[in-house]
């Protein structure tokens, strides 16, 4: 399988800051999206984003394809960013995803 | 939001049940999964499907089985549990086409 490797695996944020998640993956992909993990256990997608750039209000992410990474912006952070936020990736003709271990994010009032 | 159910949400059971854990999607979705997460962890994927009478295994070693009757309805089972089934089990679903996968809430499985 893919290895996929995310960073760093734990963050503590002040409400307000700005913070990059990483995701490094170690073979070509044609799907990219990354989730976030709420408390409870539920997932939520964020992004499909298998290269470029996408913004989605105070999130946004980027994928470089040909170097095998993407980062994930969280800007002006608030406490129900908290939780875990998952990289995922999918290889050409594989039909499999494979996850990242995860970067648990808690935001502090 | 998606629309993906699984009940149970959690389940208390004893060692050597047999257990059945239901995903159902309204959203007419070809494809699709079932992952396994210990808390704080990645997800494994232990099946998935493409359509109806198909399913495969994922890369991780699993005792359970599943079936897709259905198109909407991708049950899990367990034919005898043991303590070391004890996990949450997410289901997802995608269409074919559209990469984006839905998950639902999980049930969280503690086996005694």
């Amino acid at each position: 399988g893919i290895q996929v490797e995310q960073s760093p695996p734990d963050l503590i944020l002040q409400e307000g800051a700005n913070s990059t998640l990483r995701c490094n993956f170690s073979d070509s992909v044609n799907n990219l999206q990354w989730f976030h993990q709420n408390p409870w256990g539920q997932l939520i997608n964020l992004f499909y984003i298998p290269s470029g750039t996408k913004q989605n209000g105070r999130l946004s992410a980027t994928t470089v394809a040909t170097e095998r990474y993407s980062l994930l912006y969280i800007s002006s952070s608030q406490t129900t960013d908290s939780g875990v936020y998952f990289c995922a990736v999918e290889r050409y003709n594989f039909n499999k995803f494979y996850f990242g271990s995860g970067t648990k994010l808690n935001v502090k009032p | 939001e998606a629309d993906i159910y699984q009940t149970p949400r959690y389940l208390v059971i004893g060692t050597g049940k047999k257990i059945t854990l239901e995903c159902s999607q309204t959203m007419g979705h070809d494809k699709m999964y079932w992952y396994q997460q210990d808390p704080g962890m990645e997800l494994h994927l232990i099946h998935y499907s493409y359509g109806v009478n198909s399913t495969e295994k994922g890369d991780l070693s699993s005792e359970s089985t599943v079936s897709r009757i259905r198109t909407e309805h991708f049950p899990l089972t367990l034919e005898s549990a043991r303590p070391s089934h004890t996990s949450q089990y997410l289901c997802a679903s995608s269409e074919l086409g559209q990469e984006t996968q839905y998950f639902g809430p999980g049930t969280r499985l503690l086996v005694l």
